[in-house]
């Protein structure tokens, strides 16, 4: 059963573009959860997410940061014109559907370098 | 007030030894208790979670709980070179509340 998938693994970005994060839940999972680790940092949660629902984002940033989960595909973590600050790593969680949504997975990261 | 606090240590071993890793939390609503470990530079691996106050035990993996003075533990019994890695809690308020608030992490070493 092939767990938390996320891609890219890496990405590097200039000041002002757009990154975009994707995330595959493990297979039967229907809850996504975005989490940011910055250095000398614990993780940080961002958005809580079911399919074509968000559930959570209390710890999104206001402004150039969105995510969506549709209905078919990835969930993806969007931040637009990024800044030096957004470097750092992004992690996807997923739980099952159970309801126990204690009960996270994570996946492997994307680490974002914005030069 | 942060509302998880973990002491990030680091903490080094010598293999064998019984490992202990501690965090405390602030708020009394906080239900579900987690501990993550962590390689470098790779994602959160779920280690163990529980429920209520007491021990949960899972091969040389102790977790405790004491509710009452908001405490949580992770024993590590014949630490291994290979449980070389950052611990992290994470504590949640409810089974359907998604978010996990995480403690700092503690590097851990074990040396052979």
């Amino acid at each position: 059963n092939a767990g938390v998938m996320q891609n890219p693994r890496h990405l590097v970005r200039r000041r002002g573009q757009e990154a975009r994060l994707r995330c595959s839940p493990m297979k039967g999972h229907s809850h996504v959860y975005w989490y940011r680790q910055l250095p000398e940092e614990g993780l940080k949660f961002m958005v809580y997410l079911q399919k074509e629902n968000i559930i959570d984002e209390s710890g999104m940033p206001k402004e150039r940061f969105s995510a969506e989960f549709p209905k078919e595909g990835p969930s993806i973590l969007r931040i637009q014109q990024v800044v030096r600050g957004d470097s750092a790593a992004y992690f996807c969680a997923s739980s099952p559907p159970s309801g126990a949504t204690y009960e996270q997975y994570f996946g492997p990261g994307t680490r974002l370098t914005v030069t | 007030q942060k509302e998880v606090e973990q002491d990030p240590g680091p903490l080094s071993v010598p293999e064998g030894a019984i490992v202990s890793l501690n965090c405390t939390y602030s708020n009394s609503a906080f239900q579900y208790f987690m501990w993550y470990r962590q390689y470098s530079r790779k994602g959160p691996e779920l280690l163990m979670y529980t429920y209520s106050s007491g021990n949960k035990e899972d091969g040389r993996f102790t977790a405790q709980v004491d509710k009452s003075s908001k405490y949580i533990s992770l024993f590590i019994r014949d630490s291994q070179p290979s449980d070389s890695a950052t611990y992290l809690c994470a504590i949640n308020k409810g089974s359907t509340l998604g978010r996990l608030y995480f403690g700092r992490g503690t590097q851990l070493t074990v040396w052979p």
